[in-house]
């Protein structure tokens, strides 16, 4: 099983543009995050999806969107990429909230730098 | 919303000591409390988990104890090793709400 899986590994953009990151896992997880790890700050949830086709805004949400169309799928969208996005992308999956199947596994983390 | 605190956000510890970090959490919905490791350039992974229905659980050398009245929750590490040398984050969740809350971490670094 390849687990959790982000696309691209890392990336550069100019300042205005917009990119897609791809999150992929192969586990039937219901629930999926994207997360942004920043030092000093931890890791702060952007968006979440609780299943198919439903999304919910996390701590920091503004500058980005989200879409699950498929279970496996949760995918992060920057429209006008900023240089404050430069970051350390997490996305991560779990299977319920319930006991067993409440670990989340995380992606290898995609890097982002905005110039 | 959920806000969990951690501290401390680094920590030194000579090989053999223990560490100990410690989080809070504002939310009383909350039922699940994890704690994840992550290496230098690596993803975080879970360590250990408490449940709001257990006030402590054991693995080898590690421990997480449970406080729901007071909402803190706190990772001890016994007789550090080198390879405990990472960062810790604490994280909170409820079914409530069906996300994962993580404090800001702790770097902990383990001086032979």
């Amino acid at each position: 099983n390849a687990g959790v899986t982000q696309t691209p590994k890392f990336r550069v953009l100019k300042t205005g543009q917009s990119m897609t990151l791809l999150c992929a896992q192969d586990m039937n997880h219901e629930y999926m995050y994207w997360y942004r790890q920043d030092p000093g700050m931890g890791l702060r949830l952007i968006h979440y999806s609780v299943g198919e086709g439903t999304t919910a805004k996390g701590e920091v949400p503004d500058g980005y969107n989200v879409s699950r169309l498929k279970k496996q799928n949760f995918l992060l969208g920057l429209e006008s990429a900023a240089p404050s996005q430069t970051s350390v992308y997490f996305c991560a999956s779990s299977y319920s909230m319930w006991d067993p199947g409440t670990e989340a596994f995380f992606g290898q983390g995609t890097r982002l730098t905005v110039v | 919303g959920e806000n969990v605190e951690q501290h401390p956000s680094t920590l030194s510890v000579q090989e053999g000591d223990s560490a100990v970090i410690k989080c809070t959490y504002s939310d009383s919905a909350s039922n699940y409390f994890p704690w994840y490791k992550q290496e230098l350039g690596k993803r975080p992974q879970l360590i250990i988990d408490i449940r709001s229905n257990v006030g402590e659980k054991k693995d080898q050398r590690i421990a997480v104890t449970l406080n729901k009245t007071a909402k803190h929750f706190s990772l001890h590490i016994t007789e550090t090793q080198p390879e405990d040398s990472a960062v810790y984050f604490c994280a909170a969740s409820a079914v409530s709400w069906g996300k994962l809350q993580f404090g800001s971490g702790t770097q902990v670094v383990v001086t032979p």
